[in-house]
């Protein structure tokens, strides 16, 4: 079946504009988090959604960074006034379940490059 | 918190050679423990993970990882590898009852011929 897909797979913007990046969850499943991996390291949890809610968000940076998930499926990460230091490959992945009990695995989509000029 | 340490930035190896990547973890509640692997241009794919029972955890491609719980270290290893094991390998711990996961800097094995 389709895994997680992102769109766009390459973002470039200015300093100062509003970006959304896109994520498509494996069909069926409840639990959707956004990581960011900056270059040279790992990738940093910053949200969780189960179903429509944010279940975790304490990994967001700062009130510029927002997400959606408004019918359980699809979610959408915002940001606002872009910086150079928000660069950075942008990781979506889902899992079945995702419930405080579960050790479901996340599956991660491609991610989404985007570079703030 | 959890944090993970992977010690060694890029492992260099020759075709059938035996590797080892190297994992310490850090956390004051237990924790799972995953291994996930990144080739070039794709998302990461999980390869094994440890959740309790045996301290050995077999995944795919012929990986194995062990858990040792006195030095908090989750070591990857294969005997043999191939020239298509070449990636990144990304250590991550989630603690129980949690969701995120907390992953190291990742370890770039580059196998020559």
């Amino acid at each position: 079946g389709a895994g997680v897909s992102q769109t766009p797979s390459n973002k470039v913007t200015e300093k100062g504009k509003y970006v959304e990046l896109r994520c498509d969850p494996i069909s069926g499943h409840t639990a959707l988090y956004w990581y960011r991996q900056s270059l040279g390291q790992g990738p940093e949890f910053l949200i969780y959604f189960q179903g429509t809610g944010a279940a975790d968000d304490s990994g967001l940076p700062n009130d510029r960074f927002f997400a959606v998930r408004p019918e359980g499926s699809v979610s959408t990460l915002k940001i606002q006034r872009t910086e150079r230091g928000d660069s950075a490959v942008y990781l979506c992945a889902s899992s079945h379940q995702g419930t405080g009990t579960s050790v479901d695995t996340q599956y991660f989509g491609p991610g989404t490059r985007l570079t703030v000029l | 918190a959890q944090s993970v340490t992977q010690l060694d930035s890029q492992v260099p190896v020759f075709e059938e050679a035996p590797v080892e990547l190297r994992c310490n973890y850090s956390s004051s509640v237990s924790v799972y423990l995953f291994w996930y692997v990144q080739y070039p241009n794709q998302g990461l794919q999980l390869l094994l993970k440890y959740l309790s029972g045996s301290t050995l955890v077999k995944g795919i491609n012929g990986f194995e990882a062990e858990f040792n719980k006195s030095q908090t270290s989750f070591h990857l290893r294969k005997p043999s590898v191939h020239i298509s094991d070449t990636a990144e390998y990304f250590c991550a711990v989630s603690e129980l009852g949690g969701n995120k996961l907390v992953f190291g800097a990742g370890t770039i094995l580059r196998v020559k011929s």
